[in-house]
């Protein structure tokens, strides 16, 4: 079974960093691209940034790029996702996902989610 | 970029068939996936490729694209069915879009 377990949100000061964690298991982590999507309360899903397999591979949405980058650890089946220069905007709930392919990529497993808030 | 467009909100009376759209400019020559999302869980897939069901999807579920809308059908609806809806596509230009969601409420 595919678990995605997200960790390392929390309360964080506008301009301050954050760094998100994601282990998998139950798949070969390292055959699969992975994504950050995030979810600001009650709003809809917004692509932040992807990683392929290897790692040579990276892209960002253009809200967080400059600011955000992402890595993987494929012997610690883990994801990463280093937050700095946070803003008021960036407070979400932050996901990842799987990626797949067919006829494009989408995300085919997700975790559970860890809560980033970005406040004075 | 590229923009989904979805309507806010559906409501269905249980037992009938919910139709939500997703909008795009020549969307019906992309790849449509389709995400539930119940309030407090994570997004689910449970349509890509159109109209392929993940393991575990109920055949009432359903989906189609074509021109410039893409539809997901919920048929006998369940009260189990009222949960948020996102569509997504990906392209090479613009990575990962998403609709901004429907929310289906079961009467």
């Amino acid at each position: 079974e595919v678990q995605l377990v997200e960790s390392g949100g929390g309360q964080v000061k506008p301009g301050g960093s954050l760094r998100l964690s994601c282990t998998a298991s139950g798949f070969t982590f390292s055959s699969f691209h992975m994504n950050w999507v995030r979810q600001a309360p009650g709003k809809g899903l917004e692509w932040v940034s992807s990683i392929s397999g290897g790692g040579e591979y990276i892209y960002y949405g253009d809200s967080v790029k400059g600011r955000f980058t992402v890595s993987r650890d494929n012997a610690k089946n883990s994801l990463y996702l280093q937050m700095d220069g946070l803003k008021d905007d960036d407070s979400a709930m932050y996901y990842c996902a799987r990626v797949t392919y067919s006829g494009s990529y989408l995300c085919d497993n997700w975790g559970q989610g860890t809560l980033v808030t970005v406040s004075s | 970029s590229y923009v989904l467009t979805q309507p806010p909100s559906v409501s269905v009376a249980p037992g009938k068939t919910a139709t939500i759209t997703c909008g795009g400019n020549n969307i019906g020559i992309k790849s449509v996936h389709w995400y539930q999302q119940k309030p407090g869980q994570a997004p689910l897939l449970i349509m890509y490729s159109d109209n392929d069901r993940p393991s575990g999807i109920p055949e009432r579920f359903s989906g189609s694209n074509s021109g410039n809308t893409a539809t997901l059908i919920i048929s006998g609806v369940e009260a189990g069915d009222e949960a948020d809806y996102f569509c997504q596509v990906w392209d090479s230009s613009y990575d990962y879009v998403f609709g901004d969601g429907t929310r289906v409420s079961v009467l």
